[in-house]
């Protein structure tokens, strides 16, 4: 257990609706940062927060947000969704930003 | 553009023998390489990493080594145990941020 946690686990829904991917990071965490795996593209780095301000994009669709709150957790937002958005979305936290990244469990979105 | 590259798809190994995997990049900027290990549906585990001003860095059965001139870096695991066959993930950032660019995994599987 990383002490990073995702709800929900597994997430059903159809294209063109909107959803809220939450994450918790590990306690006294001040980074966190969001990945999209998918089957063809792997692992891909999405958004990174530092204690509440955006660090840094990175493939970030613009359906796509994300912010992360006072108390250091975090929501991925994705809204017009498509079928190629299906995917697992992990969230990782880090102490400070130099620091090694831990993962949560992910969350499995599936668009119909 | 895929900056960190795994071109092993797949390992397989004998119990107590070693396992070593590999991973290349291409961004000099590149200046801490990390190694996570993965089981399905599960969140990429963190086991080691290296900074750019070390060549070794050991913690147990698992050693990384970085080679900066040839851009590469392996992980070392002696001996191997059924347990760590899993998907293997090297992992880099450096340069313009600390997101994490991933390759496309090594699974590894270790037999009796």
């Amino acid at each position: 257990d990383s002490g990073v946690t995702q709800t929900p686990k597994h997430l059903i829904t159809a294209t063109g609706q909107r959803v809220t991917l939450r994450c918790s990071p590990r306690s006294g965490d001040l980074s966190v940062y969001w990945y999209q795996q998918s089957l063809d593209q792997g692992l891909q780095f999405l958004i990174q927060y530092y204690n509440g301000e955006e660090r840094a994009k990175g493939n970030i669709l613009e359906r796509f947000s994300a912010q992360q709150f006072p108390d250091l957790h975090s929501e991925l937002n994705l809204s017009s969704l498509e079928l190629g958005d299906s995917a697992l979305y992990f969230c990782a936290s880090s102490l400070a930003e130099y620091n090694e990244q831990f993962f949560g469990p992910g969350t499995r979105l599936t668009v119909l | 553009d895929q900056q960190v590259k795994q071109n092993s798809p797949s390992l397989s190994v004998q119990e107590g023998r070693i396992s070593i995997l590999n991973c290349d990049y291409t961004n000099s900027m590149f200046d801490y390489f990390l190694w996570y290990k993965k089981y399905p549906a599960e969140g990429p585990t963190f086991l080691i990493s290296i900074s750019s001003i070390k060549d070794k860095n050991e913690d147990g059965r698992f050693t990384v080594f970085l080679n900066k001139s040839a851009k590469h870096l392996s992980l070392h695991i002696v001996p191997s145990q059924p347990g760590d066959s899993a998907v293997y993930f090297c992992a880099a950032s450096g340069g313009s941020g600390y997101a994490l660019n991933f390759g496309k995994g090594t699974s590894l599987l270790v037999t009796p």
